[in-house]
């Protein structure tokens, strides 16, 4: 099925660990994007990249990583955990100027102990 | 200051009305468009409706429409006939073409259908 592919689905992680959010889109997309959403303030963007070899910081970039490995991938790394980042963590990808958003992932949700 | 504001953090409507969720925004682009997405509980993201600041006509996509108001800056979605599975959060976002095209959310208001 087409769409956004992102692993793991749920992870736990102690303080300090370190850890890679997979995502792939078979859609031809250009532009790809990591968003993290918690309680009471929505989805807020951490990286994004808008073509292959180009990456962004977004809202919220502190204590991660990013890599646009190809057209289709987009991995977000987070080097060394905190509490901070427990959160539920989404990828999406665009066309450019599309009148369709963004196609998300189903998630994936991370807890820091 | 927020970009999109949406001021329910809650609401509760009666299976088979139709309910208004609100949407404020604040750009100075001339050229964006607007966003409704629903998350059920089961945590997915999911497109409803979009609407450009060039379009004329309010949009609509089966019982979801959006009530544009350029001059008040306002984006408010209607559901109309409320279901039981409308019951979700339920966010406003913008995409100004000033901002590389990035989605930028409000913090959601959550729905409840009751039976």
């Amino acid at each position: 099925n087409a769409g956004v592919t992102q692993t793991p689905k749920f992870q736990v992680l102690k303080t300090g660990q370190s850890m890679t959010l997979q995502c792939a889109q078979d859609m031809n997309h250009n532009s790809m994007y990591w968003y993290r959403q918690d309680p009471g303030m929505g989805l807020r963007l951490i990286y994004y990249s808008a073509s292959e070899g180009t990456t962004d910081k977004g809202e919220v970039p502190n204590g991660y990583n990013v890599s646009r490995l190809n057209k289709r991938e987009f991995s977000l790394r987070l080097e060394s955990a905190a509490p901070s980042q427990t959160s539920v963590y989404f990828c999406a990808s665009t066309q450019d100027r599309s009148n369709y958003g963004y196609t998300f992932g189903s998630g994936t949700r991370l807890t820091v102990v | 200051a927020q970009k999109i504001t949406q001021t329910q953090p809650g609401m509760f409507v009666q299976e088979k009305e139709a309910v208004t969720l609100d949407c404020t925004y604040d750009t100075s682009d001339q050229s964006y468009g607007l966003f409704w997405y629903k998350q059920p509980s089961s945590g997915e993201m999911i497109f409803l409706i979009y609407q450009g600041s060039y379009d004329e006509q309010n949009a609509t996509e089966g019982r979801y429409s959006l009530n544009f108001q350029k001059a008040r800056k306002s984006a408010n979605l209607v559901i109309s006939a409320s279901q039981l599975g409308d019951s979700a959060m339920y966010f406003c976002a913008m995409r100004e073409r000033g901002s590389q095209g990035n989605l930028i959310f409000g913090k959601g208001t959550k729905l409840s259908v009751k039976p």
